[in-house]
């Protein structure tokens, strides 16, 4: 019953590799986001979507691809890893646009070797 | 850059006692504010906002506080149990039709038994 679930938890891969990121909600919400936790825990939006259209686009590499193929689902590729790269990647949703009330997922751990 | 920051990095407290984590913020458009919790190897969870046009808010156990005169924020926990330990991050919202918050650093709030 877990409301932002995303897969997998921990990521290990090579530099150069191509990797994706699952998010699904099922909370009924319109909004889904993907942010970025660095090593100091600093919170950064990568994309927001709302009812499968990107809306919010941050200066992100567009090595990063994120794809919404319903409003329950947010997953995102990265293509070409780098070492910059790894950080814990966080999914969160919320009812629409404008609700702050995020509900966050656990995170995806990305380690970049 | 950012315009949310924190006074505190790390803050120790026993159980029992009242903790107060501050955050400050340097935009004066900015018009919604959020707490948000964050325990080890899970997702940030909201704790309480508030608009700016109020001083203060109230919760369970949690009360926000804003000063607007010298653009301040501080998150008071009654009677601090060790489940309160967690990173606690301050979000403001600038408005103007912006709806993503701007996270600030985080503070490391450690609740010794």
């Amino acid at each position: 019953d877990t409301a932002v679930s995303q897969t997998p938890k921990y990521l290990v891969t090579q530099m150069g590799n191509d990797k994706s990121i699952k998010c699904e909600q099922n909370l009924g919400h319109d909004t889904m986001y993907w942010y970025k936790q660095d090593s100091k825990k600093f919170l950064k939006i990568m994309f927001s979507y709302n009812n499968k259209e990107l809306i919010i686009n941050e200066t992100v590499p567009n090595r990063f691809s994120p794809k919404s193929p319903d409003k329950a689902h947010l997953n995102l590729h990265i293509n070409s890893l780098e070492l910059g790269d790894s950080a814990v990647y966080f999914c969160a949703s919320s009812q629409e646009p404008g609700d702050y009330g995020y509900t966050f997922g656990s995170g995806t751990r990305l380690t970049v070797v | 850059g950012e315009s949310v920051g924190l006074h505190l990095p790390t803050l120790s407290v026993q159980e029992g006692d009242n903790s107060i984590i501050n955050c400050a913020y340097s935009n004066s458009a900015s018009d919604y504010f959020i707490w948000y919790k964050q325990e080890s190897g899970k997702g940030p969870q909201f704790i309480i906002d508030i608009r700016s046009n109020m001083d203060k808010r109230q919760g369970q156990r949690v009360t926000v506080l804003l000063n607007k005169t010298v653009k301040h924020l501080s998150l008071q926990i009654a009677a601090t149990q060790p489940g309160d330990s967690a990173v606690y991050f301050c979000a403001e919202n600038i408005g103007g039709g912006s709806y993503i918050p701007t996270f600030g650093r985080g503070t490391s709030l450690i609740v010794h038994p």
